[in-house]
């Protein structure tokens, strides 16, 4: 079955270290994207990218990296300049073009990432 | 700069009874709408989304969203809550030229039985 596997699920850091977490589509969706989930505040867009080699900042980027060298795959690195990292952080995807039909934003089960 | 607002961090509502949960939008042209459902340490589930045509649209698990232009809201509504509807609504909006997708806060149903 198509879908988007993000790894790992929970994943625990110490301050100063820098962390990537992975995010996988084979649903041959062109645009991908990095949300943070905090209570309250509902998803904050960190990045996007809508084609390989090609991404944009989203509204909170600072402290966050992306790479996008695969049409599959949109890392997320998570550096010691991010002030407060812990959160939830969403991977989607949806295929260029119109959502019509089965073209939705379709979303990871989500990687929670807790700051020791 | 679009935008989306929902007005209730939470709804409560009996279980049997109709449901409404509220959105309203702030976009340039024509947008796409579409409202998700999250629960406890999930992603987001699609429910249903607006594109063009008939205002009112039927998606999942019998909810439906009425589609106002002139009101620029997007509501999304239930004839009958059950209990398991409990959960983290999020409406969300993608303008017409496809850039990128701006959610709401989110608002938390209660269904109480």
């Amino acid at each position: 079955d198509g879908g988007i596997t993000q790894s790992p699920k929970y994943l625990f850091r110490k301050e100063g270290q820098n962390v990537t977490l992975s995010c996988e589509q084979n649903l041959n969706h062109d645009a991908m994207y990095w949300y943070r989930q905090d209570p309250g505040q509902g998803l904050r867009l960190i990045y996007y990218s809508q084609i390989v080699n090609d991404f944009q900042k989203g509204d909170i980027a600072e402290g966050y990296s992306v790479s996008r060298e695969k049409k599959e795959s949109f890392p997320l690195t998570v550096t010691s300049a991010q002030k407060n990292p812990t959160a939830f952080y969403l991977c989607a995807s949806i295929r260029r073009g119109p959502p019509s039909g089965a073209n939705v934003l379709t979303f990871g089960a989500g990687s929670r990432l807790t700051v020791l | 700069a679009q935008s989306v607002a929902q007005p209730e961090d939470q709804v409560n509502v009996a279980e049997g009874n109709p449901l409404t949960v509220k959105c309203t939008y702030s976009v340039s042209g024509n947008p796409y709408l579409f409202w998700y459902v999250q629960y406890p340490n999930r992603g987001l589930q699609f429910l249903l989304k607006y594109i063009t045509g008939d205002n009112l649209v039927k998606g999942s698990y019998g909810f439906e969203a009425e589609f106002n232009k002139s009101q620029t809201s997007f509501h999304l509504k239930k004839p009958s809550a059950l209990v398991s509807d409990s959960a983290l609504y999020f409406c969300a909006v993608l303008p017409g030229g496809y850039q990128k997708v701006t959610f709401g806060t989110g608002t938390k149903l209660q269904v109480i039985p």
